[in-house]
């Protein structure tokens, strides 16, 4: 079956770039079905959507985001991947890639990956 | 501060039926579908509910959700002990643009 899974450093500095990738098995990322996202999860707090890319690289950001995130998509590969940059102690959290469908719910997620951002 | 409103916790007796609560807007859940996660903690959330009522493959149907205007609710009949974690509602919010989720409720058995 089809399975997620994220990879990237555990620990960033401040002002840096936060990236991750989303590894994907068992199926292809190039389908006309799902959307790829990423969602985050700060210690013992709720979900915040970040954003997410169709096959065709088309994305779509969270807007408190969207001028630090760039989501993109290496089809050959099968991967998707998320760029976050200048970063803070607000953005340490559990990064979740995920798969999505159009009338938007997340139907499948990778076990997650705990960063943090300290110097 | 969460788009969507949920109690931070609930709880009852094993073999009980409990119900968690989501609230939102004319922009989310009144013109769009529900989506319910439970999540472990510890681990990844898992789809329990997708529009509105559906259940994933696997999902017992002592799960059970309904939507009515701008609320949601989750109905866990016949409580068990590994149903304790945190349940989050989410739903498409057309303001803005993307999806969005409840601040989570903490389900505790007794």
């Amino acid at each position: 079956q089809v399975q997620l899974q994220e990879s990237g450093p555990g620990l960033v500095k401040p002002s840096e770039t936060l990236s991750l990738r989303c590894s994907v098995s068992g199926g292809s990322v190039r389908t006309e079905t799902y959307y790829w996202g990423w969602v985050r999860q700060p210690p013992g707090k709720g979900l915040e959507w970040i954003g997410d890319i169709f096959h065709t690289g088309r994305t779509n950001y969270n807007p408190s985001l969207k001028s630090r995130v760039i989501v993109s998509i290496d089809t050959p590969r099968n991967v998707f991947s998320l760029n976050l940059r200048s970063v803070t102690a607000a953005d340490t959290a559990v990064y979740y890639c995920a798969r999505a469908l159009d009338d938007w719910f997340f139907d499948l997620w990778g076990r997650g990956t705990l960063v943090i951002v300290s110097s | 501060q969460s788009v969507l409103t949920q109690s931070p916790s609930a709880s009852g007796p094993p073999g009980q039926r409990v119900t968690i609560s989501c609230s939102g807007s004319s922009s989310n859940i009144g013109s769009n579908t529900v989506s319910w996660y439970q999540q472990v903690p510890g681990t990844a959330p898992k789809l329990l509910i997708y529009r509105n009522g559906q259940r994933p493959a696997g999902v017992p149907d002592r799960f059970s959700a309904s939507k009515s205007g701008t609320s949601a609710s989750l109905a866990i009949s016949g409580l068990q002990s590994e149903d304790g974690a945190d349940y989050y509602c989410g739903a498409w919010d057309d303001s803005l643009n993307g999806p969005v989720f409840g601040g989570g409720t903490k389900l505790t058995v007794l």
